[in-house]
């Protein structure tokens, strides 16, 4: 059964800084990945996703995320952060073999930006 | 601009009445999915549909839950009777596949007193 950790629940970085949100997964076969952000009072959003090709990918708003298949993980990074992203951010996985695999979440980790 | 919409946003509702949650989901997706999210369980998956089939509810309590699809406009969740520990917020979402992205509705904030 698949499975996704994300390691810290809580992230508060200062503006400007970079910042790493950590997620591991476990899979037996080849998978699809996900990062999903929520800001409060909405439903999640897609941030960004792996389906092949390319093990690095990024967002129009300066993620970006890398598949490392050797390690099962799929870090979120920002170089420099802003206010605006404040938000909850989740991992997900689904199984790339099965159309009726479902996409599971992490527990989501929560980024505060300090000023 | 094509989106997931939920209705109602928000309901309070009493100890042991009904509760309907309904969703439309993006035209042509042909899977829905409902979630559930709370400060203690996080991001539950209760059910899902493909081509408004069942394909698992195993997240689902089946004693007062339930989850339609009367047709390919509209998925229904159903709570009978509600009790406070359903106070949460549930979320729709759809897509073209069960296993690649998904869409996400605003969810629907139910708190039962």
């Amino acid at each position: 059964a698949q499975s996704v950790t994300q390691l810290d629940s809580q992230v508060p970085v200062f503006e400007e800084a970079p910042v790493e949100l950590r997620c591991n997964y476990s899979s037996s076969v080849s998978v699809y990945l996900f990062w999903y952000v929520q800001y409060p009072n909405q439903g999640l959003q897609l941030l960004l996703k792996y389906l092949s090709g390319s093990t690095l990918v990024k967002s129009i708003n300066g993620f970006e995320a890398e598949f490392n298949k050797s390690q099962t993980s799929f870090h979120l990074r920002k170089p420099s952060v802003h206010i605006s992203d404040t938000a909850e951010y989740f991992c997900a996985v689904s199984d790339q073999g099965s159309s009726a695999s479902k996409i599971i979440f992490g527990s989501g980790t929560r980024l505060s930006i300090r000023p | 601009d094509a989106r997931v919409t939920q209705t109602p946003r928000h309901k309070v509702t009493e100890m042991g009445q009904e509760v309907t949650m309904r969703c439309q989901p993006i035209l042509g997706h042909n899977t829905v999915f409902w979630y559930r999210q709370t400060m203690m369980q996080g991001l539950e998956l209760l059910a899902y549909f493909r081509n408004r089939a069942p394909l698992d509810d195993s997240g689902m309590p089946k004693d007062r839950f339930s989850a339609e699809m009367p047709d390919a406009t509209l998925a229904t969740l159903k709570i009978q009777p509600s009790e406070p520990r359903d106070s949460a917020v549930y979320f729709c979402a759809s897509g073209f596949d069960v296993n690649t992205e998904a869409f996400f509705g605003q969810g629907t904030r139910l708190t039962v007193v």
